[in-house]
């Protein structure tokens, strides 16, 4: 079972330089999100997607973009990459109460991403 | 906005012992889920335990329990005899069950240490 899957893995960007983040799932989730995790601040929610070709801002959306063109994906990028964008990436995926959902988010392994 | 808050960033508890680990939640709605999710040195985000608001019974998962006051708006984790794959960073996280606010939101987390 593969669930959500994240890729790349790793990865180490110069600043200025522009990367987009994958995130795939198979559980036919309606509900996907992005988050970023920094010491000390939890997991901040960047931009989430209700369903295929709607996308909105979380807490921390300047400096990405978005776009979930199918419902399996959901992609985040980076135009111009920042030594601030520093950090580990989740996505999460779930799917509505009136599908069956029990209201957990299933997330992928991270990525983690440094900028120099 | 829906707000989480863990107040102790860090706890140590004796292998065997019991620990609970605090949460606070602000919120104006009245069906909403609580979770806790466990966050090993793998940096895989795993589920704890779930608690819906509109039921009274606190949830328990083997040696995890939660308290659940809803009036308080507190929402604490026990963990019973306490085993050393118990440490961990735990995190406490809100939600909103449908719709496009539904998005989960976490608190910064409590990292708990396990003493042999």
């Amino acid at each position: 079972n593969a669930g959500v899957t994240q890729t790349p893995k790793f990865r180490v960007l110069k600043t200025g330089q522009s990367m987009t983040l994958l995130c795939a799932q198979d559980m036919n989730h309606e509900y996907m999100y992005w988050y970023r995790q920094d010491p000390g601040m939890g997991l901040r929610l960047i931009h989430y997607s209700v369903g295929e070709g709607t996308t909105a801002k979380g807490e921390v959306p300047d400096g990405y973009n978005v776009s979930r063109l199918k419902k399996q994906n959901f992609l985040l990028g980076l135009e111009s990459a920042a030594p601030s964008q520093t950090s580990v990436y989740f996505c999460a995926s779930t799917t509505a109460r009136g599908r069956g959902g029990t209201g957990e988010l299933f997330f992928g392994e991270g990525s983690r991403l440094t900028v120099l | 906005a829906q707000t989480v808050t863990q107040s102790q960033p860090e706890m140590s508890v004796q292998e065997a012992e019991t620990v609970t680990l605090s949460c606070t939640y602000d919120t104006s709605e009245s069906d909403y889920y609580l979770f806790w999710y466990k966050q090993p040195p793998s940096r895989q985000m795993i589920l704890v335990i779930r608690q819906e608001a509109y039921k009274q019974q606190n949830a328990t998962e083997n040696r995890f329990s939660v308290n659940f006051q809803k009036a308080a708006k507190s929402f604490s984790l026990k963990i019973s005899d306490s085993q050393l794959g118990d440490a961990a960073m735990y995190f406490c996280a809100y939600r909103f069950p449908t719709g496009a606010n539904s998005k989960l939101t976490f608190g910064k987390g409590i990292t708990l240490s396990v003493r042999p």
